[in-house]
Formats: structure tokens, sequence, C-alpha cells
């Protein structure tokens, strides 16, 4: 039974580059969160999903950031024309009911 | 909204020696309250959670009290060990599809 699987583990990209995030959930899990973390910071929720639906997006950024959990496939975090403060590490976890489980994250770096 | 705090920011023990880290939180509608644990490079792990119907829970060297009153929890680890070392977060809120708010974190030492 495999865990929150993300990818691509690390992530470098030139400012006003795409930055694209991957999270599967753990088998039989329909609900996806996605959290930002900066250096030596806590997690600050950003995104809320479940299968084809947008629950709660009220952490994402107004301009740039976008998310799905498609029917098929994982959930995308999408960073449009990445600036340096977008550099940090990005963690999906998912859910079936209480306590989340978290993936490994994705760090990403933009030079 | 909720809003978590945490101290302390860092701690330094003891191995062998106890370490309780303590969180508030603000959101009386909280009613689930995970610890996570954090090693460098790795995403946070769920160590113990609580309820708010119950006051306290064990598992082993680790152990989380409640006070819904004052709307406290704290974290205690027993017999700390080096593999303790890392950083801990607490977070607030619904058992379920509900974002949770977390605590800045606390950075613990066990000092061999």
């Amino acid at each position: 039974n495999a865990g929150v699987m993300q990818n691509p583990r690390h992530l470098v990209r030139r400012r006003g580059q795409e930055a694209r995030l991957r999270c599967s959930p753990m088998k039989g899990h329909s609900h996806v969160y996605w959290y930002r973390q900066l250096p030596e910071e806590g997690l600050k929720f950003m995104v809320y999903l479940q299968k084809e639906n947008i629950i709660d997006e009220s952490g994402m950024p107004k301009e740039r950031f976008s998310a799905e959990f498609p029917k098929e496939g994982p959930s995308i975090l999408r960073i449009q024309q990445v600036v340096r403060g977008d550099s940090a590490a990005y963690f999906c976890a998912s859910s079936p009911t209480d306590g989340y489980t978290f993936g490994s994250g994705t760090r990403l770096t933009v030079v | 909204g909720e809003n978590v705090e945490q101290h302390p920011s860092t701690l330094s023990v003891q191995e062998g020696d106890s370490a309780v880290i303590k969180c508030t939180y603000s959101d009386s509608a909280s009613n689930y309250f995970p610890w996570y644990k954090q090693e460098l490079g790795k995403g946070p792990q769920l160590i113990i959670d609580i309820r708010s119907n119950v006051g306290e829970k064990k598992d082993q060297r680790i152990a989380v009290t409640l006070n819904k009153t004052a709307k406290h929890f704290s974290l205690h680890i027993t017999e700390t060990q080096p593999e303790d070392s890392a950083v801990y977060f607490c977070a607030a809120g619904a058992n379920y599809g509900q974002n949770f708010v977390f605590g800045p974190g606390t950075r613990l030492s066990v000092l061999p």
C-alpha cells in the first residue's frame, strides 16, 4: 500500500517559467490537500480538493497558482511565471477521514 | 478563523529526560488535534492525535493531553532518545473534510 506519492522531489525553475507539482494520494483516499512550507517555517494551507472539485482554496494566492484533481490521474499544483518568493517545499496530503498522510514533498527552487 | 500557537520554538534536552511541547488554539469548534514529526528533508509524519471528547491519550513514550476549557493541548515525550530529534508540529481542526491549522513548530534536540 504505497503512501502519498509526490513528484518530482526537487524542481528547479528559472524566474518566469512554469512549475507543475504532482501528487498521487493513497489508495482509497479521495481528499487531497496542498500545503506550502517556507524555510524554517510551519505549514500553510493552500487548497483542498476532491475529485474534480475544489472544496477550499482560501489559502491559494489569487494569481499564478492553480490546482486540480481530475477524475483520473494525480492532483496537480501549477505555478505560472514563478518568482524567487515561490521557492519552498510543497507538501501534499491525503485523507479518508481523520489525520492526514503527507507525501515527501517537492522542493521548488526558483533561480 | 483558527489560530494555533506553539511553544517553545526550540527545545534541547538530555537523552533520557522528558520533553513537553505546548499548543493553544482559538476556535472552540476545533475538535481534532494531531501532532506531526518532521525530520530533515522529509514530510511530516503523524505520531499521535486526540479528539475533543478525550482528555489524554498515550502511545508508548508519547502522550498528548487536552484541556478544552483552556483551549490548550500538550505533547509529552518521555525517556527521550537521539532519534526523537526533529521538528514537531501541532495542529487543530475539524475531524473530516477541513484543512488543519498548524502551529509554527518546535525544534527538539536530544543531546546524547
